[in-house]
């Protein structure tokens, strides 16, 4: 059981670039998230769904867009990278009800040069 | 708002020695509370839960307890390991389910 796979594990852009980050998961949940982890820091939300056809913006969308065209995939767009979005990306799913747990994928780390 | 706040680290121990990290989390609504552990290199897995007032999450020699009245939700374990050396995140689901807001995140050193 794969469980969530994000892909690339590694990446370097240049500014101005833009690149999808992908993220599946096999596990038919509903609810998707990502999220991105500063060097020290805790890990922010960038986007979440709660379903295909549904996206909705967390705590830093900006720069970033998002689509959920099916259940098992949410792919994360960087338009324009900027060094301030170099990041260790984190996808996760879940399934949406209270006492249930998030399951994250093994990262992307992003270095924007 | 939904926040969720822990002790900062690093916290160094040595092998066998009792660990306490703290988290506090707003008290709007009922959260489910978590915390997740982050070896190096890797994703987070879940460590425990506790999904109402005095509950008690336990795993691996882990536990925490949901206090209410507190607003806390403190990580601890009486015998800390080498191979415990990770990242630590306190973490809580909104009441709708659909968002989980995380703490900063603690680091755990533990020294043989």
């Amino acid at each position: 059981n794969a469980g969530v796979t994000q892909t690339p594990k590694f990446r370097i852009l240049k500014i101005g670039q833009s690149m999808t980050l992908q993220c599946t998961q096999d596990m038919n949940h509903n609810y998707m998230y990502w999220y991105r982890q500063d060097p020290g820091m805790g890990l922010k939300l960038i986007y979440y769904s709660v379903g295909a056809g549904i996206t909705d913006k967390g705590e830093v969308p900006n720069g970033y867009n998002v689509s959920r065209s099916t259940t098992e995939d949410f792919p994360l767009r960087l338009e324009l990278a900027a060094p301030s979005q170099t990041s260790v990306y984190f996808c996760a799913s879940a399934t949406g009800t209270r006492n249930t747990e998030a399951f994250f994928g093994q990262g992307t780390r992003l270095t924007v040069v | 708002g939904n926040s969720v706040t822990q002790m900062e680290g690093p916290v160094t121990l040595s092998e066998e020695a009792f660990l306490t990290i703290n988290c506090t989390y707003t008290a709007t609504g009922y959260p489910s509370l978590f915390w997740y552990v982050q070896y190096p290199g890797e994703g987070l897995q879940l460590l425990l839960k506790a999904t109402k007032a005095d509950d008690k999450g336990s795993n691996k020699g882990f536990e925490a307890t949901y206090r209410k009245e507190t607003t806390s939700f403190h990580l601890e374990k009486g015998s800390v390991q080498v191979s415990d050396s990770a990242v630590y995140f306190c973490a809580r689901l909104n009441n709708a389910g659909n968002m989980l807001t995380f703490g900063g995140g603690t680091r755990l050193m533990v020294k043989p």
